[in-house]
């Protein structure tokens, strides 16, 4: 049973224009969201996170946004650079000490 | 201030035979979360522990795997009697409040 979703595998974005990743989640006990990307080859790299109690979360090029009615949030990145090329984690937990749920990642590419 | 540091980074080793991953968190954490990511999978939670302590071991299968913390030295994940299917790269997370991971490069294993 999948927790965490992320439904598209890939994704293929112009240099400079945004790139928008997706995810959405079932456990409603989730209260803390995170984003990692990785390389390969490489452990995860924490990117940005955010509370249940807000609905949008800004750090630089990257924003999160999320809907808790709609079970989902999303990741957006701009502009997009080539750096970013990586496979992109969503994960969600109940917060306090318990482990991260992963979804399966989503591989973006940006083309120059 | 080094970060997580797993080894080894590859370990290859035939069926049947024991498997020891090693994991140092960052100097000052004190919580040592364990994940394995199958090929074209997310990572998936298998352990979280604190010095000498098991506190969620909620994911990890009931056989052959084990872990454990002690006070001194770093973090080891045993798996006896591999099989192909242990064949995962193995990712180590350490935190010094149960929040804001830092993951290590991982351990890639081989079952041959």
């Amino acid at each position: 049973d999948q927790q965490v979703k992320q439904n598209s595998p890939s994704l293929s974005v112009q240099e400079g224009r945004i790139s928008i990743l997706n995810c959405d989640y079932t456990n409603s006990m989730f209260d803390y969201f995170l984003w990692y990307k990785k390389y390969p080859a490489e452990g995860p790299t924490f990117l940005i996170s955010i509370s249940s109690i807000k609905d949008k979360n800004e750090d630089g090029r990257f924003t999160v946004f999320l809907n808790k009615s709609a079970k989902h949030l999303s990741l957006h990145i701009v502009p997009s650079q080539p750096g970013d090329s990586a496979v992109y984690f969503c994960a969600a937990t109940r917060g306090g000490a318990d482990g991260l749920t992963f979804g399966k990642g989503t591989h973006l590419i940006i083309q120059p | 201030n080094a970060g997580v540091m797993q080894n080894p980074r590859h370990l290859v080793r035939r069926r049947g035979q024991e498997a020891r991953l090693r994991c140092s968190p960052m100097k000052g954490h004190s919580h040592v979360y364990w994940y394995r990511q199958l090929p074209e999978e997310g990572l998936k939670f298998m352990v979280y522990l604190q010095k000498e302590n098991i506190i969620d071991e909620s994911g990890m299968p009931k056989e052959r795997f084990s872990a454990e913390f002690p006070k001194e030295g770093p973090s080891i994940l045993r798996i006896q009697q591999v099989v192909r299917g242990d064949s995962a790269a193995y990712f180590c997370a350490s935190s010094p409040d149960a929040a804001g991971y830092t993951f290590g490069s991982g351990t890639r294993l081989t079952v041959v």
